[in-house]
């Protein structure tokens, strides 16, 4: 069974840093693109940023970059988004999910639960 | 970057209903166009991806038609857990999702 955990949310101050963690298992982890997506209160959803297979290639959010840094240890079958100078602004639970390919086309199969970040002094 | 819009925002509807949402793109994403669904507290759904193609173990009353840059998904009649907010996401470039539908209760 596909399971998407994330871990390593809570309430932080604004300028503060924050990393998230989704361990996947269930599935050979190496072999899909993954994503992280946002879900502000009252706001819909936000993509964040995708990693490639091997981790050689990342896109962002215009809204994130240069404070964010998605990465992925492939022998922990882990994914992690490093957050830092978070504003009010990134307050949302943040999802991470599984790309179906290893390439653009493909919908998001599998979701985590979600993490939520509260950023707020 | 491409641009995704819903309409409607919301809508009421009782169960039996047919309802339909519409999503149109910025410029043309051939079919790669997915609908989710989300309910409050839980994470998204997948539907339909590629347009019309329905996700496994997803109920037949969900369809999705449409290619370019005009999409639609129907529900050919609601049921009470149909109750969401829906999203449109295209899968041609970066990603993007549209701002959703709730579809609340009559």
């Amino acid at each position: 069974e596909v399971q998407l955990v994330e871990s390593g949310g809570g309430l932080v101050q604004p300028g503060g840093s924050l990393r998230l963690s989704c361990e996947a298992s269930g599935f050979t982890f190496s072999s899909y693109w993954m994503h992280w997506v946002r879900h502000a209160p009252g706001k819909g959803l936000v993509w964040v940023s995708r990693i490639d297979t091997d981790g050689s290639s990342t896109n962002y959010a215009d809204s994130v970059k240069g404070r964010f840094t998605i990465s992925r240890d492939n022998a922990k079958n882990t994914l992690y988004l490093q957050m830092n100078s978070l504003r009010a602004e990134d307050t949302a639970v943040y999802y991470c999910a599984r790309n179906l390919g290893y390439n653009y086309g493909y919908p998001f199969d599998y979701w985590g639960q979600g993490a939520l970040v509260t950023v707020s002094s | 970057d491409i641009q995704m819009t819903q309409s409607p925002s919301s809508l009421s509807a009782s169960v039996g209903d047919r309802v339909t949402i519409t999503c149109r793109a910025s410029q043309s994403i051939s079919s790669y166009l997915n609908w989710y669904h989300q309910k409050p507290g839980k994470a998204p759904k997948l539907l339909i991806y590629s347009a019309s193609s329905l996700q496994s173990g997803v109920p037949s009353r969900f369809s999705g038609s449409g290619s370019g840059t005009d999409f639609t998904l129907t529900i050919s009649s609601l049921q009470p857990e149909d109750f969401a907010t829906y999203y449109c996401q295209q899968s041609y470039s970066i990603p993007s999702f549209g701002q959703g539908t709730k579809v609340e209760i009559k």
